[in-house]
């Protein structure tokens, strides 16, 4: 079957810097989303990595290992607005985007 | 400004009863989707399509039904049929159906049924 992992909630601190995983198995690999959700809210996107490595954005980085099934979420300088729950999703080689339960971060002043 | 809208925001029906769910995107996208996502569970594909008059059911399409008559427009009718319809829908566009191409969301009807 197709399996997409984050953990369920985090915590971290303002100003303080936060990794979220996500492990997946896929029929296939066609590229790895980051998205953003809001409590309530429509998810947002914030990355797409595709080969090897790390893809900076801003104060939010996403990192890709292939090999490994892996990937992580790299947010710097945590701000308040920064709670919210953060979804991994995987394209299969059907091109089908197949979701993480999402991963709760909430940040503490 | 270019967006997708979804009406209403909450939706309220008695058990048995049909209701539809509207999704308008003015994006000049090709391809549409429906998703609903329950608690502690990731986004679920209900229905897709990637061009007018034709589309593709997802991995829980029982109970739902679509259309897609326009390129703006793909509304999702929740019938009597789906035993569990009580949750948040999230209706999304992209430009194309290629992997790389990013799903732009509505803000989503949350649907309760009594």
């Amino acid at each position: 079957g197709q399996n997409i992992d984050q953990p369920t909630e985090m915590t971290a601190t303002e100003g303080a810097i936060v990794q979220i995983n996500c492990t997946y198995q896929t029929s296939g690999f066609n590229g790895l989303f980051w998205y953003q959700q809001h409590a309530g809210e429509a998810p947002t996107f914030l990355s797409y990595n595709v080969l090897d490595g790390l893809e900076e954005k801003g104060r939010f980085s996403s990192f890709l290992s292939r090999s490994k099934g892996y990937s992580y979420l790299l947010l710097k300088e945590l701000q308040m607005k920064d709670s919210a729950s953060y979804l991994c999703a995987v394209t299969d080689s059907n091109y089908q985007l197949i979701w993480g339960a999402g991963t709760k971060l909430i940040i503490k002043p | 400004d270019g967006g997708i809208t979804q009406s209403p925001k909450y939706l309220f029906r008695k058990e048995g009863q049909n209701v539809t769910l509207s999704c308008e995107q003015n994006l000049n996208h090709d391809a549409m989707y429906w998703y609903r996502q329950d608690p502690g569970q990731g986004l679920r594909l209900i229905y897709y399509s990637q061009i007018v008059n034709d589309f593709q059911k997802g991995d829980i399409a029982e109970g739902y039904s679509v259309s897609r008559e326009k390129k703006e427009s793909f509304p999702l009718t929740v019938t009597s049929a789906q035993k569990n319809p009580t949750a948040f829908y999230l209706c999304a566009s992209s430009i194309g159906d290629r992997a790389y191409n990013e799903q732009f969301f509505g803000p989503g009807t949350r649907l309760t049924v009594l």
